[in-house]
């Protein structure tokens, strides 16, 4: 199974920042990428897919980037709706495997 | 626009079997991919199967429990089996479809998903 890590697992960080979250891949996994966000008591919601590919709907604040085994998601001009847990997830071959996540706080 | 409910017994007693039904609305589910992705209590995600249009399954190995995915196209349902479900294998179910992109549809997420459901397994 492909194993995926992401940094920090936590972030603390304040209206109007930028900010750059981490997920690395145990092996090459192209770019496979994609990127959920997930708040409390609700489902993910998918935001990139093949690394750099915005999902309809979603803000251009939002951005990915990366292929091989690294990849950042980054946020631009955080807003209050933006704090919650940020998972990366391969989907170069089954298993599909998702990070642990990354929960983004405010300061 | 497709929506996802899930739905199903809350509690279930280790040994026995968890049953979820994933009712769609908003479209047919007969040509599209199906997924049931699960989160235990304050962790994180893990993919549990796939059910594609051709009525074949993927499963994820690591999942311990006998799993079983099947669709009823009749009513615009799907539905998720484990069979000798233990208290590992309590978490909030979510079923989701599996969305296939590129050239040789090389590329593939989860998107929409349903709001999920929380089984506990207990006796």
């Amino acid at each position: 199974d492909i194993q995926m890590t992401q940094s920090p697992s936590s972030l603390s960080a304040s209206v109007g920042d930028r900010v750059t979250i981490t997920c690395r891949a145990s092996q090459k996994i192209s770019d496979f990428l994609n990127w959920y966000q997930q708040k409390p008591g609700k489902p993910p919601k998918l935001l990139i897919y093949g690394s750099s590919r915005l999902q309809s709907g979603v803000p251009s604040k939002f951005s990915g980037s990366g292929s091989g085994t690294d990849f950042t998601l980054t946020i631009n001009s955080l807003q209050p709706e933006d704090f919650a847990t940020y998972y990366c997830q391969q989907s170069y071959n089954t298993p599909y495997t998702f990070g642990p996540g990354t929960t983004l706080e405010i300061k | 626009q497709v929506q996802l409910q899930e739905s199903g017994p809350g509690l279930v007693k280790p040994s026995e079997t968890l049953s979820l039904t994933c009712t769609v609305s908003g479209g047919p589910i007969g040509s599209a991919y199906w997924s049931w992705i699960r989160q235990p209590p304050g962790k994180g995600l893990e993919w549990v199967g796939n059910l594609y249009s051709n009525g074949g399954t993927r499963y994820n190995p690591s999942v311990r429990s006998g799993v079983t995915i099947s669709g009823d196209t009749s009513k615009n349902q799907f539905s998720l089996k484990l069979r000798s479900v233990t208290a590992a294998d309590t978490a909030v179910y979510y079923c989701a479809i599996f969305r296939e992109w590129g050239d040789y549809r090389e590329y593939n997420w989860f998107d929409p998903w349903g709001q999920g459901t929380l089984v506990t397994v207990s006796s």
